[in-house]
């Protein structure tokens, strides 16, 4: 069973960079057909679809975060990772790293990540 | 961007009560669409898949039907463990969008 735990700084200042990173195990972050994705929830609201980045590197972003957005993977550590830049008070949210997968051409997050959240603050 | 719109937003039920969530598309998203549990302080839950699929594990008592714009997801007699929020998510568009979730609270 794949497990995933995200990692990450806990409060960030206003206009600097956040950054998680999700740490697979019992898996590869290697295997094919999974897209390494992350969600955030804003506190007591709905879920809000990030980006993620496919084995072979490629990646699809949210058009309404893609200017501030990177999502990247160290294969050697079994790791991915979230960049967001310039960050506001409305980035404040629990941020989940999730896996992607698709059976029949249909695409659904079947693990998460326990989730991290993030404040935004001075 | 497909806009995903449940209802009702909250329901009180009981023990044993069946339980139906509506989630309506903006646009028709074929089968494209799964449902998700999510309890406090915890991950969402993959509990359908495609419209109506039961992801492995998951008790039979959940089910899920719909095409096009309109879904439902259903649950047949409610348990304690259910008392939840779902959500609904489309993956028709690769702009995937959730709803803004329906909570099942105890009557």
């Amino acid at each position: 069973q794949v497990q995933l735990q995200e990692s990450g700084p806990g409060l960030v200042k206003p206009s600097q960079t956040l950054s998680v990173t999700c740490t697979v195990s019992g898996g590869s972050i290697r295997s094919g057909g999974y897209y390494w994705s992350w969600i955030r929830q804003h506190p007591g609201k709905g879920l809000e679809w990030i980006g993620y980045i496919s084995y072979s590197g490629s990646t699809d972003y949210n058009p309404s975060l893609k200017s501030r957005v990177s999502i990247s993977l160290d294969t050697s550590k079994d790791q991915f990772s979230l960049k967001l830049s310039s960050v506001t008070a409305a980035d404040t949210a629990v941020y989940y790293c999730a896996i992607m997968t698709t059976v029949t051409q249909t695409e659904y997050f079947l693990h998460w990540g326990q989730g991290t959240l993030v404040t935004v603050s001075s | 961007d497909i806009q995903m719109t449940q209802s009702p937003s909250s329901l009180s039920a009981s023990v044993g009560d069946r339980v139906t969530i509506t989630c309506r598309a903006s646009q028709s998203i074929s089968n494209y669409l799964n449902w998700y549990q999510q309890k406090p302080g915890k991950a969402p839950h993959l509990l359908i898949y495609a419209a109506s699929s039961l992801q492995s594990g998951v008790p039979s008592r959940f089910s899920g039907s719909g095409s096009g714009t309109d879904f439902t997801l259903t649950i047949s007699s409610l348990q304690p463990e259910d008392f939840a929020t779902y959500y609904c998510q489309q993956s028709y568009s690769n702009l995937r969008t959730f709803g803004g979730g329906t909570k099942v609270e105890i009557k």
